[in-house]
């Protein structure tokens, strides 16, 4: 079947602007997942989502950054304001429950210029 | 302190050598382990999950899990060149966030022929 899905592939945006990044997870998964990978370095959790339940936020850098999933499906994340350190790879990880395997998508590479 | 630290890189073995790749994590309710391969340029994939204590087998991979010890450990046998990247260890939270997987910042493997 189908994995997951992330897009763009590519994203190059100037200082200041706002970016979305979108996710499609596994079908049927009820968990989905942000994560952040800057050059070289591990993976920085981001925000995750269980069902209809409040998402944990607790890893988000900072006001700038939001997420929502819609029908319980598709995810965006928003970048507010984008500035230099957020240039990153944004993963994105689905899960059938919380807390087994998580399935990763391809990564959408940000850069701010 | 990281909650969980793998062993320092990179490090680099002959082929069909055993390759060993530890892990050790702080929080003692983490209940479930995974190790991830990453090659460079693209998204984790899983090679292994662990719940209980003990060894865990599959093909040339084996999991170890040591929770009185808060100690994980990947081993390869019969090391293959295609076995060289990036491998990522990581553990679920404990409590309500189970989750939330906290990676390990990644230990680099070269298999040289």
């Amino acid at each position: 079947g189908a994995g997951v899905s992330q897009s763009p592939s590519n994203k190059v945006t100037e200082k200041g602007k706002d970016v979305e990044l979108r996710c499609d997870p596994i079908s049927g998964h009820t968990a989905l997942y942000w994560y952040r990978q800057s050059l070289g370095q591990g993976l920085e959790f981001l925000i995750y989502f269980q069902g209809n339940s409040a998402p944990d936020k607790s890893g988000l850098p900072s006001d700038r950054f939001s997420a929502e999933r819609t029908g319980g499906s598709v995810s965006t994340l928003t970048i507010q304001r984008t500035q230099q350190e957020d240039s990153a790879v944004y993963l994105c990880a689905s899960s059938p429950p919380p807390g087994t395997t998580q399935y990763f998508g391809p990564g959408t590479r940000l850069t701010v210029l | 302190q990281k909650e969980v630290e793998q062993n320092s890189g990179p490090l680099s073995v002959p082929e069909g050598a055993i390759a060993s790749l530890n892990c050790t994590y702080s929080d003692r309710g983490s209940q479930s382990f995974f190790w991830y391969r990453q090659y460079s340029g693209k998204s984790p994939e899983l090679i292994m999950f662990i719940y209980s204590n003990g060894d865990k087998e599959d093909g040339r991979f084996t999991a170890q899990l040591n929770k009185a010890s808060q100690y994980v450990s990947l081993l390869i046998r019969d090391s293959q060149p295609s076995d060289s990247a990036t491998y990522l260890c990581a553990a679920n939270a404990g409590g309500t966030s189970y989750g939330k997987l906290t990676f390990g910042q990644g230990t680099i493997l070269t298999v040289h022929p």
